[in-house]
């Protein structure tokens, strides 16, 4: 079945530890996105990237960091300078942008203690 | 900024009964998604709206954008315990070119049997 995969779906780390969290997607989709969601606060954008190679810093990147050199993965690096990590990490993906629909996949939890 | 309000916060029905939510932006709204969500769990892509005065359809849930484009309601007709989750509308924040969203804080539908 085609969809966006994350894993782990649940994962706990001691602070100061970095940790890396994995997104898939077999839907052949150039654009990928990582989110981050907290109660009463919605989504916010963490990365984006439009392109294998290539990838921009959302409202809230500090602390973390990307990578994409395929075009089916986006993994995303929570790093100990991120203050706040303990949240819930969703990834999603479009085939372009501009009006193409965002699918997403069905989210990672991070506890850090 | 722009900033995407949703009304209202929480909601609880009967079964059978009608419900409407709405999504309100002080700006222009391009590429306006609803979303449904499980707690925990990843964003189901509903519907995406990209024109003044379009409105969609799927099953018994029916999505409109306003002339303006400045603001947008889900309708559910006939509820049922199925539509229980959380809605959440969002927006292209650069004017319908990026896919970078912006989301209003959700709405929890609770629908009683």
């Amino acid at each position: 079945d085609g969809g966006i995969t994350q894993s782990p779906k649940y994962l706990f780390r001691k602070e100061g530890q970095n940790v890396t969290l994995s997104c898939e997607q077999n839907l052949n989709h150039d654009a990928m996105y990582w989110y981050r969601q907290d109660p009463g606060q919605g989504l916010r954008l963490i990365y984006y990237s439009q392109i294998v190679n290539d990838f921009q810093k959302g409202d809230i990147a500090e602390g973390y960091s990307v990578s994409r050199e395929k075009k089916e993965s986006f993994p995303l690096t929570v790093t100990s300078a991120q203050k706040n990590p303990t949240a819930f990490y969703l990834c999603a993906s479009s085939r372009g942008v501009g009006g193409n629909t965002i699918y997403f996949g069905e989210g990672s939890w991070l506890t850090v203690v | 900024s722009q900033e995407l309000e949703q009304s209202p916060q929480s909601l609880i029905v009967q079964e059978g009964k009608n419900l409407t939510i709405n999504c309100t932006s002080s700006k222009t709204l391009y590429g306006l998604y609803w979303y449904k969500q499980k707690y925990g769990e990843g964003l189901i892509f509903l519907m995406m709206l990209q024109k003044g005065g379009e409105e969609k359809s799927h099953e018994k849930i029916t999505a409109k954008l306003d002339e303006k484009k400045q603001q947008s309601s889900l309708h559910i007709t006939a509820s049922q315990p199925s539509h229980a989750g959380i809605y959440l509308c969002g927006a292209d924040k650069m004017g319908g070119a990026t896919n970078k969203l912006i989301f209003g804080t959700g709405t929890l539908l609770a629908v009683q049997p």
